[in-house]
């Protein structure tokens, strides 16, 4: 069975850092891609950074984009999320995601959330 | 912002079907997924792909697509099923996801 186990979210002052981890288990962790996602209180969900199963690849959202590194530990089933210069704005819960992949003909599909983890949430507030 | 649009409320009679849709140019290249997300929980894959079912969502549940436009049907709607729903397209601008439709189960 799938488990993902978000940590690390707290409330911390604008300009601070953070550093959330999403424990994975119950699948060949480094055989997908894992993104965070996160959800602003009340409002919708909004896609922040995706990783490739290899670590080689990364992708971010514009709105973090130069602050936020996504990384992933392998050997330890573990996905990261390194926030610096937080703002107000990106108080949300963030929630950890296993890509999932499926095949229609030929072609090789990726989507993402195929599991999500409950979320850890980080304020940023003074 | 994100380049699907949803309908914000959707609302539908115990037992009857309700669709909700997704709009996106993206739509047209990519295949859609879907998620329920209900108050205080974490989202649920319900659809992905052409219209594949995870694991444990009832059939009532199934996904279609035409041109621009990416549909989730719910067949005899449950109260259970009051929720948010989410649409995700890989291949989609700026954020992946769609807004939000909330469905009011009545």
């Amino acid at each position: 069975e799938v488990h993902l186990l978000e940590s690390g979210g707290a409330l911390v002052q604008p300009g601070g850092s953070l550093r959330l981890s999403c424990a994975a288990s119950g699948f060949t962790f480094s055989s997908y891609a894992m993104s965070w996602v996160r959800q602003a209180p009340g409002k919708g969900l909004e896609w922040v950074s995706a990783i490739s199963g290899s670590g080689g690849g990364t992708y971010y959202a514009d709105s973090v984009k130069g602050r936020f590194t996504i990384s992933r530990d392998n050997s330890k089933n573990t996905l990261y999320l390194q926030m610096n210069t937080l703002r107000a704005e990106d108080t949300a819960v963030y929630y950890c995601a296993k890509d999932g992949v499926f095949y229609y003909g030929s072609g090789t599909f990726f989507y993402t959330g195929e599991y999500w983890g409950q979320g850890t949430l980080v304020t940023v507030s003074s | 912002s994100s380049e699907l649009t949803q309908d914000p409320a959707v609302s539908v009679a115990l037992g009857q079907t309700v669709r909700i849709t997704c709009r996106g140019d993206s739509l047209r290249r990519y295949y859609a997924s879907w998620y329920q997300q209900k108050p205080g929980q974490a989202p649920v894959l319900v659809i992905y792909g052409k219209n594949n079912r995870p694991s444990g969502i009832p059939d009532r549940f199934s996904g279609s697509s035409s041109g621009n436009t990416a549909s989730l049907t719910i067949t005899g709607a449950q109260a259970e099923d009051e929720a948010d729903y989410y649409c995700n397209s890989r291949d989609s601008s700026g954020n992946p996801f769609g807004g939000g439709t909330k469905l009011t189960v009545l």
